[in-house]
């Protein structure tokens, strides 16, 4: 059963203005959160995180916002460039333990110039 | 450079014919982890490891081994193929300290079990 959840397969959006990415996720014992971005042939590379005690985090023009009762989370692009089209991938994790991650499926972002 | 390598990047192989997919890190890191990324599927954990000799099964371990009887190296083998592990994997790393921060992958590995 999928923990995590990116229900939008596709984002399309013109270049200059924002891009908003979704993710759900169901497991209330989920404390940090992460953001990936993936181009073609390659491997997912790190973008953003953020721990549940916070409910924002900014890096640049990448701000993740964090909705604990929602048990929702969303990367803005600020503004979009066409480098940023990629496969852009959620995941969650627990502090403790092992520490694992569990992915969403990934949403296919597109900015066109 | 801090990387992870993976080898080979593409493979093509027939039902039962054992092989192993190499995974390396040169960034002293404890913990490394296999995952396989399917369309609609996402990414999924096949196994990791915390440290030497320290190995567990992820969420779709099946028909999978691993090994880590070295920090940099946790090879992924596949002792009899099937069609269904057609998949592209990844290999991953990262430190296991307080301070975890994000896990480091590799390039992938495209496969195909005719």
């Amino acid at each position: 059963d999928q923990q995590v959840k990116q229900n939008s397969p596709s984002l399309s959006v013109q270049e200059g203005r924002i891009s908003i990415l979704n993710c759900d996720y169901t497991n209330s014992m989920f404390d940090y959160f992460l953001w990936y971005k993936k181009y073609p042939a390659e491997g997912p590379t790190f973008l953003i995180s953020i721990s549940s005690i916070k409910d924002k985090n900014e890096d640049g023009r990448f701000t993740v916002f964090l909705n604990k009762s929602a048990k929702h989370l969303s990367l803005h692009i600020v503004p979009s460039q066409p480098g940023d089209s990629a496969v852009y991938f959620c995941a969650a994790s627990y502090q403790t333990g092992a520490n694992n991650l569990f992915f969403g499926t990934g949403t296919r972002l597109t900015v066109i110039p | 450079e801090a990387q992870v390598t993976q080898n080979p990047r593409y493979l093509i192989t027939v039902t039962g014919k054992k092989l192993t997919v190499t995974c390396s890190q040169n960034m002293n890191h404890e913990y490394m982890s296999w995952y396989r990324q399917d369309p609609g599927l996402g990414l999924r954990q096949i196994y990791y490891s915390m440290n030497v000799e320290v190995t567990d099964k992820g969420d779709v371990p099946e028909g999978y081994k691993v090994s880590r009887k070295e920090k940099r190296n946790f090879p992924l083998i596949l002792e009899s193929p099937s069609p269904n592990q057609t998949s592209l994997y990844f290999c991953a790393s990262r430190t296991q300290g307080p301070l975890r921060g994000a896990q480091y992958f590799g390039p992938g590995t495209r496969l195909l079990v005719l």
